[in-house]
């Protein structure tokens, strides 16, 4: 079956800009998390969707903010870029049910000017 | 704040020779992961480990989860140029979270 799939793969922003990032996950998955992953701090969990819920969020700022629709798909928006922003961002699905197994996308590397 | 301490940091071998990475952390885990990412690639679940002492082989890959729950280990046997990539450990404190450790970059040379 389909993988993750993360759109766009690559992209560059000036700071103050905003950006938003798109997850869709593997056909059945109804959870969706975003990590934000830099060579300083590593993989961080941003938040966690399931159907259409939010059910947990990391300790990231007000600016990063997402959703999941209907169809499981999800959307990560960031505002007010700063500089500090620039990484990978990854999706990751999974079934949601607790068996813990994260499938994730490619990742979209956001680059901030 | 539950962290996930991985070491070594870095770690660049022959082909052929062995290896262990850890994973350690002051609180205790319902269950760990391990993940190994390639360049431009999303990380890739290895295995997960769930009891106290549990051993886990894949191939030349054996995974262990301490006594305890804290910390768990990762061991490669005649490593291969294709076990190059980075190794990321995982653990859910909480429900729907989960957190990812500081990782082990890995280079078998050839």
């Amino acid at each position: 079956k389909a993988g993750v799939t993360q759109t766009p793969r690559y992209l560059i922003k000036t700071r103050g800009q905003q950006v938003t990032l798109s997850c869709s996950p593997i056909s059945g998955h109804r959870s969706v998390s975003w990590y934000q992953q830099t060579p300083g701090q590593g993989l961080q969990f941003l938040f966690e969707y399931f159907s259409e819920t939010q059910r947990n969020k990391g300790n990231f700022p007000g600016r990063f903010s997402g959703r999941q629709f209907s169809n499981s798909r999800s959307e990560m928006n960031v505002s007010t870029l700063e500089l500090g922003d620039s990484a990978l961002y990854l999706c990751a699905s999974s079934p949601g049910d607790g068996t813990g197994e994260l499938f994730f996308g490619e990742g979209s590397r956001l680059t901030v000017l | 704040t539950q962290l996930l301490e991985q070491s070594p940091q870095f770690l660049s071998i022959q082909e052929g020779e062995n290896l262990t990475v850890y994973c350690n952390s002051s609180s205790v885990f319902s269950s760990l992961q391990w993940y190994r990412q390639e360049p431009g690639e999303g990380p890739v679940l290895l295995v997960t480990v769930v009891t106290g002492g549990e051993v886990k082989k894949l191939k030349r890959l054996t995974f262990q989860f301490g006594d305890a729950r804290k910390d768990s280990s990762l061991h490669i046997t005649a490593a291969q140029p294709g076990d190059t990539g980075l190794y990321l450990c995982a653990g859910a404190p909480g429900t729907y979270k989960y957190i990812f450790g500081t990782g082990t970059r890995l280079k078998v040379l050839a």
